[in-house]
């Protein structure tokens, strides 16, 4: 079964300090791979996402992910995290359909509390 | 450009009446997915519409039910509502059924 898995729910970050969020997946193939953050009370926005390519894509608000097949990962980076990043994060996945659509699959979300 | 849009914000319901969520979509997408999404919880897919067709449906029963129209906006239903229910229902649009989907702010309904 496809599934994607965010080991973390919470992670404590200092304002200032670089900042990784795990995702792992499990697919019969290279899924499409999505992260998205929610602000409490609020939709999701898209960070980034990865389709084929380069397997470091670059997202809005500084963030970047990393695609390594071999681990079948897709972590979150930020070299330098603001208070203002404290959020919900949610790493996603579904396979190319040709025709129907399973839609996303999502993980269960890491918490990102930021510290003063 | 504007972007997805739900309605109502809220909504407040008792077990086993229905309830009818609305969803507007992004201009010039033509495909519109609902997720379920649980206190806590990632969202759960649903289904996807895609020109006024059902696309693609998720784990859910078949009281949960869906339309889309002409201009792609969409709606959900959902019949004999149950406690467990109670959650943030989020639509989002994609150009395509195969393209990177853009999230509303949700509509929280609550069964009581």
């Amino acid at each position: 079964a496809q599934s994607v898995t965010q080991p973390d729910i919470h992670i404590t970050v200092s304002e200032g300090a670089s900042l990784e969020l795990r995702c792992n997946y499990s697919y019969g193939a290279t899924p499409y791979l999505f992260w998205y953050v929610q602000s409490p009370g609020q939709g999701l926005q898209l960070l980034l996402k990865y389709f084929s390519g380069d397997t470091l894509v670059q997202g809005i608000k500084g963030f970047e992910a990393e695609f390594k097949r071999s681990q079948s990962s897709f972590n979150l980076r930020k070299p330098s995290v603001h208070w203002s990043d404290a959020a919900e994060y949610f790493c996603a996945g579904r396979l190319y359909s040709g025709g129907g659509a399973d839609g996303l699959t999502f993980g269960k979300g890491t918490h990102l509390i930021i510290q003063p | 450009e504007t972007g997805v849009t739900q309605s109502p914000t809220h909504l407040i319901k008792t077990r086993g009446q229905q309830v009818t969520l609305r969803c507007s979509s992004q201009s010039g997408h033509n495909t519109v997915s609902w997720y379920q999404q649980a206190l806590g919880q990632g969202p759960q897919f649903i289904f996807q519409y895609y020109r006024e067709e059902e696309n693609g449906r998720g784990n859910f029963p078949p009281r949960f039910s869906g339309l889309q129209f002409p201009n792609y906006s969409s709606e959900l239903n959902v019949n004999a509502l149950e406690l467990d229910d109670s959650a943030l229902y989020l639509c989002a649009s994609s150009r395509d059924p195969n393209n990177e989907q853009f999230f509303g702010p949700g509509t929280r309904l609550t069964v009581l």
